[in-house]
């Protein structure tokens, strides 16, 4: 009954420093989606996918770099860390129907960038 | 610019109280109207509303979509302090994406 996992849930990074946030679904969905959320704030959509091998960017894009090579499989890239960086992060996974989306959200990735 | 606006930002009540919540959307090619609720981790999902004027119910919750005047609202009765939590509502957009409002905090108290 895994659903979404992300991993690491806590990570301390320095300003500079690169990391891969992994995401993995098992319910063969195929949208996937990465948002970060600001302590206060909603969420804000930074990459998503529809499909192995199709990415998109959403509203956050920069400084961040996804890749999307199986259905499984939605890890998101930081490269050179920055303060502004600083958020928790959701990875989810959806299923479309004719009248809309559910989504599936992992726990959460708590990133810390200093 | 597609957009979901949540009022209030916070709420504190007390236990026992019932509490409406709003979402209002401004969206091209709306497709459905999703309510979540976020704790302390991931946001867990409530109700998907695509038809106005249909009310879904679940327990204590329930919530109902005006397509006509585009908001939608989320119900609670009785609440207790286990509904304390950010409640969030989204568009589940014909462009693969769902917008965020940015929640509602829900503070109840003993």
């Amino acid at each position: 009954n895994a659903g979404v996992t992300q991993t690491p849930k806590f990570r301390i990074l320095k300003i500079g420093q690169s990391m891969t946030l992994q995401c993995t679904q098992d319910m063969n969905h195929n949208y996937m989606y990465w948002y970060r959320q600001d302590p206060g704030m909603g969420l804000k959509l930074i990459y998503y996918s529809v499909g192995a091998g199709i990415t998109d960017k959403g509203e956050v894009p920069n400084g961040y770099n996804v890749s999307r090579s199986t259905t499984e499989d939605f890890p998101l890239r930081l490269e050179l860390a920055a303060p502004s960086q600083t958020s928790v992060y959701f990875c989810a996974s959806s299923y479309w129907t004719e009248s809309g989306n559910t989504i599936y959200f992992g726990e959460g990735s708590w990133l810390t960038v200093v | 610019e597609d957009k979901v606006v949540q009022s209030p930002l916070s709420l504190v009540v007390h236990e026992g109280d019932t509490v409406t919540l709003n979402c209002s959307y401004e969206v091209t090619n709306f497709r459905s109207l999703l309510w979540y609720k976020q704790e302390k981790k991931a946001p867990t999902f409530l109700f998907m509303l695509t038809s106005s004027g249909i009310e879904k119910k679940s327990g204590r919750l329930s919530s109902i979509l005006d397509k006509k005047e585009l908001f939608s609202i989320l119900n609670i009765t009785a609440t207790q302090t286990g509904d304390s939590a950010v409640y969030l509502c989204a568009e589940g957009g014909a462009t693969n994406k769902l917008i965020f409002g940015t929640g509602t905090l829900l503070a109840v108290q003993p």
